[in-house]
């Protein structure tokens, strides 16, 4: 079974530019989630996708972060314009039917200068 | 909202030896507790959950406890081994959708 795939796998911008990130979860997982993982800490919800529709996304800095999932499949998460507190790891997970995000992607590494 | 606490931060131990990560909550309505390994440039894998209503689960050398009543749950690996070194995250929710997790632990087991 092929994993979380996610692209690119590192990313390297100046402040105030912009940047996307793309997921494609394991086939048939209707629960699509991203999340932000600073260094030395755990993993924060970002946005949880349900098919297409957004579930929860409290904790998305809708003023400069946004996502999408078209077709329930594939997602994208951009940041525009980008800060320097926004150098993380960003990992997209998804779930089948199961309760907990079960298969995460590699993650894409941000560096913001 | 759910605060997450996990001790230690770092843990070093010698091979078959026994590890033990702690993590206390602090939402009492938090009923559902999966645990994470994260190996360097990897995605977290869920390796164990418990939910409220279960005091202990035991997968061959991974158990997680859970105590309702104080509030903490832990991740105990025995005989440890080198391809456990990793880093370790446990997670709270009550929704099932939204996940706390802690800071994590990073455990170094020495051959």
């Amino acid at each position: 079974e092929a994993g979380v795939a996610q692209s690119p796998r590192y990313k390297i911008i100046e402040k105030r530019q912009s940047v996307a990130f793309w997921c494609n979860p394991i086939s048939g997982h209707a629960t699509l989630y991203w999340y932000q993982q600073i260094l030395g800490q755990g993993p924060k919800l970002l946005i949880q996708f349900q098919n297409n529709g957004v579930v929860d996304d409290s904790q998305l800095p809708k003023d400069r972060f946004s996502a999408e999932r078209l077709k329930g499949v594939d997602s994208t998460l951009k940041i525009q314009p980008a800060k320097l507190e926004d150098s993380a790891v960003y990992l997209c997970a998804s779930r089948p039917g199961s309760l907990a995000p079960r298969y995460f992607g590699p993650g894409t590494r941000l560096t913001v200068l | 909202g759910e605060n997450v606490e996990q001790h230690p931060s770092t843990l070093s131990v010698q091979e078959g030896d026994s590890a033990v990560i702690k993590c206390t909550y602090s939402d009492s309505a938090s009923n559902y507790f999966p645990w994470y390994k994260q190996e360097l440039g990897k995605g977290p894998q869920l390796i164990i959950d418990i939910r409220s209503n279960v005091g202990e689960k035991k997968d061959q050398r991974i158990a997680v406890t859970l105590n309702k009543t104080a509030k903490h749950f832990s991740l105990h690996i025995t005989e440890t081994q080198p391809e456990d070194s990793a880093v370790y995250f446990c997670a709270a929710s009550n929704t099932g959708n939204q996940f706390y997790f802690g800071t994590g632990t990073s455990l170094t087991v020495i051959p």
